[in-house]
């Protein structure tokens, strides 16, 4: 079974600060994906970032980057200079890319995440 | 190009009562999964369909269904509503199936109030 875990319920931080986002997986697939979503208070939820299992490289997105390790199954999230528009609930999820199952979503539950001005 | 599109955003039904939700997805993708999502709680994965065909389901009661129309437009029916089933569903389209790896993009959901 897969399991996705954000140990992190809520984080409260001030504007400018950086914060991380932690995201422990597990699966016994050799092949699979990683994902972060952000959903603001109107409920979308709005695509980050897609990681496949085969890519450790790290990724930077303007102020957004991401810290894979498959050794610890870990797919960390870090905001720098954070701003009052990145409040939102962040969540962590991991692909079932197999065949008979389609591609379902597995989510962690969600890390509420309050930029402080 | 228009993203997932979901309808309606915010309803109310009684106890017993049925609902059924609907969702485009963005154009050229042929995959629509639904998921239910709890207050305070992470989306958990109902159904997913591909070329009209369901491919996957998730741990719910034979009470929700869904089906997907040749335009891969796609309609989640909930039978004998529960309190319980009060929820924000959301509708996620894909290009294809798992194996091809494909980003999965959602909708602003439906609101769904059991009364």
């Amino acid at each position: 079974a897969q399991k996705v875990t954000q140990a992190q319920t809520e984080i409260s931080v001030v504007e400018k600060e950086d914060v991380t986002l932690d995201c422990v997986y597990e699966t016994r697939d050799t092949t699979y994906y990683l994902f972060w979503y952000k959903q603001p208070p109107s409920g979308e939820l709005v695509f980050l970032i897609r990681r496949n299992s085969f890519d450790e490289q790290n990724e930077i997105s303007g102020r957004y980057s991401w810290n894979f390790q498959k050794s610890t199954s870990s797919f960390n999230f870090t905001i720098t200079a954070s701003q009052v528009v990145d409040s939102a609930v962040y969540f962590c999820a991991l692909s079932d890319l197999a065949e008979t199952s389609g591609s379902r979503l597995t989510f962690g539950e969600g890390t509420q995440l309050t930029v402080n001005p | 190009d228009a993203g997932v599109t979901q309808s309606p955003t915010h309803l109310i039904k009684t106890r017993g009562q049925q609902v059924t939700l609907r969702c485009s997805p963005i154009s050229g993708h042929k995959s629509v999964s639904w998921y239910q999502q709890v207050l305070g709680q992470g989306p958990q994965f109902i159904f997913q369909y591909y070329e009209k065909e369901e491919r996957g389901r998730g741990n719910f009661p034979d009470r929700f269904s869904a089906r997907q129309f040749p335009n891969y437009s796609s309609e989640l029916n909930v039978n004998a509503l529960l309190l319980g089933d009060s929820a924000l569903y959301l509708c996620a389209s894909s290009l294809g199936t798992g194996l091809t790896g494909n980003t999965i993009y959602f909708g602003e959901g439906s609101w769904l109030t059991v009364v």
